[in-house]
């Protein structure tokens, strides 16, 4: 069964520098995402894109935050100072069409993003 | 912003009987609901999922229940399986993104 790919999955960075994050969805999707989870916390959304364009974003999701799906497999998450709070797992998911059409989103197993 | 809620944060059944999981969410807009569980140092695998115009969608051991007027959805698995333990995690979809519960953690008992 097709699935989802995340790389690296545990990535340790100091403060302040840049960290990306890279996906690859399931190949027929159209659909791409990003969540986080926050140890102990809830899983959060962050940005959805779709037709090289992001969708929707929530408020997590600001000027520090890129993504860009530089080829036609890949799907890459920028952080470009990262913080301390950015310390979190980092799920990529995909889909084929947007919720609602009964699509659901497929998840990949994350990056573990530790900064110190 | 509690939005969907999963009030048992751990659910503990004897293998065999029927696991029931349950869901609660406050926005009366939501029109599309999903079940993830998910293992440690994996991410989450779909499940099942039902639209707002359907109260029960049926899949193999797996059935869930929408009760929109109690804003309300629960999960049946039936019967439990060692290899159910997992964390169970109700979403709701509101445009592009999921909106989660907290999860919960299901330990199936020998």
């Amino acid at each position: 069964e097709p699935e989802v790919t995340q790389t690296p999955s545990h990535q340790v960075t100091q403060m302040g520098q840049e960290v990306i994050l890279r996906c690859v969805p399931i190949s027929n999707h159209l659909y791409f995402y990003w969540y986080r989870q926050i140890l102990g916390q809830k899983v959060e959304f962050l940005v959805s894109f779709y037709n090289n364009e992001i969708s929707e974003k929530s408020e997590i999701f600001d000027d520090q935050f890129s993504v860009e799906r530089p080829d036609g497999s890949n799907f890459t998450l920028k952080i470009r100072s990262t913080k301390l709070e950015d310390s979190a797992m980092y799920f990529c998911a995909s889909s084929l069409w947007v919720q609602g059409s009964n699509q659901p989103q497929h998840f990949g197993d994350g990056t573990r993003l530790s900064i110190l | 912003d509690q939005q969907v809620k999963q009030n048992s944060p751990s659910l503990s059944v004897q293998e065999g009987r029927i696991s029931i999981l349950n869901c609660d969410y406050t926005n009366s807009m939501f029109d599309y609901f999903l079940w993830y569980k998910k293992y440690p140092a994996e991410g989450p695998t779909f499940l099942i999922s039902i639209s707002s115009i359907k109260d029960k969608n049926e899949d193999g051991r797996f059935t869930v229940f929408l009760n929109k007027s109690a804003k309300h959805l629960s999960l049946h698995i039936v019967p439990s399986q060692p290899g159910d333990s997992a964390v169970y995690f109700c979403a709701a979809a509101s445009n592009y993104q999921l909106i989660w519960g907290a999860g919960t953690k299901l330990i199936i008992k020998p």
